[in-house]
């Protein structure tokens, strides 16, 4: 069975433009998460979503945003973007919502902000 | 809010020596604990993970349990190889059961950078 997939793999954006990443979950998981990892820290967590609904939010500005469609794939939106949106975004999956369940990780995509 | 704290590194290590990555957490509740490890050029993998007080997680020669009474989540091996340097990183997941509810993502440590020197 395929991973967890996200698309693009590398982005470079300039300041003040707008970001789309999207993820794909594992066949049959219903819960998607978005992460931040700037280089050289932990993941950061963004949003979680479960059943196509917000169950979660990170402590980010309103510039980031995000949706799960019906076949539970993802996009997460970054508007007016920043020179500090430099990282890579990491998507997620599991089978129910996060407590206690096992994340599966995609392999990020990486966005330098110019 | 809820952290995990995790010892600095970069730590290096002979082949076949002892392994302790100290991790600590603050959450209210009762989280559940994991350790991921992000190996060279590839994502984050699930090492192991405790679900609750004085479960053992284990896997691939790792080990860790999870101590409420020090807020603890250890990570142990007792002979590491060339191929365990990778970066670790501890975390948690919160509670649904604390107090406001809801459900939240994973909170991560800094990260460990291990080092095995053959």
């Amino acid at each position: 069975d395929a991973g967890v997939t996200q698309s693009p793999t590398h982005l470079i954006k300039t300041r003040g433009q707008q970001v789309t990443l999207r993820c794909s979950p594992i066949s049959g998981h219903k819960s998607v998460s978005w992460y931040q990892q700037v280089l050289g820290q932990g993941p950061q967590f963004i949003f979680q979503y479960y059943e196509k609904e917000e169950r979660g939010r990170g402590n980010f500005p309103d510039r980031f945003s995000a949706r799960q469609f019906p076949n539970y794939s993802s996009e997460l939106n970054v508007n007016a973007l920043l020179l500090g949106d430099s990282a890579l975004y990491l998507c997620a999956s599991s089978l129910g919502q996060v407590y206690q369940e096992t994340q599966y990780f995609g392999p990020g995509t990486r966005l330098l902000v110019l | 809010g809820d952290s995990v704290t995790q010892m600095e590194g970069p730590v290096t290590l002979s082949e076949e020596a002892f392994l302790t990555i100290n991790c600590t957490y603050t959450a209210t509740g009762y989280p559940s604990l994991f350790w991921y490890v992000q190996y060279p050029g590839e994502g984050l993998q699930l090492l192991l993970k405790a679900t609750k007080a004085d479960d053992k997680g284990s896997n691939k020669g790792f080990e860790a349990t999870y101590r409420k009474e020090t807020t603890s989540f250890h990570l142990e091996k007792g002979s590491v190889q060339v191929s365990d340097s990778a970066v670790y990183f501890c975390a948690l997941s919160r509670s649904p059961f604390r107090t406001g509810g809801g459900a939240d993502g994973l909170t991560f440590g800094k990260g460990t950078h291990l080092i095995i020197q053959p």
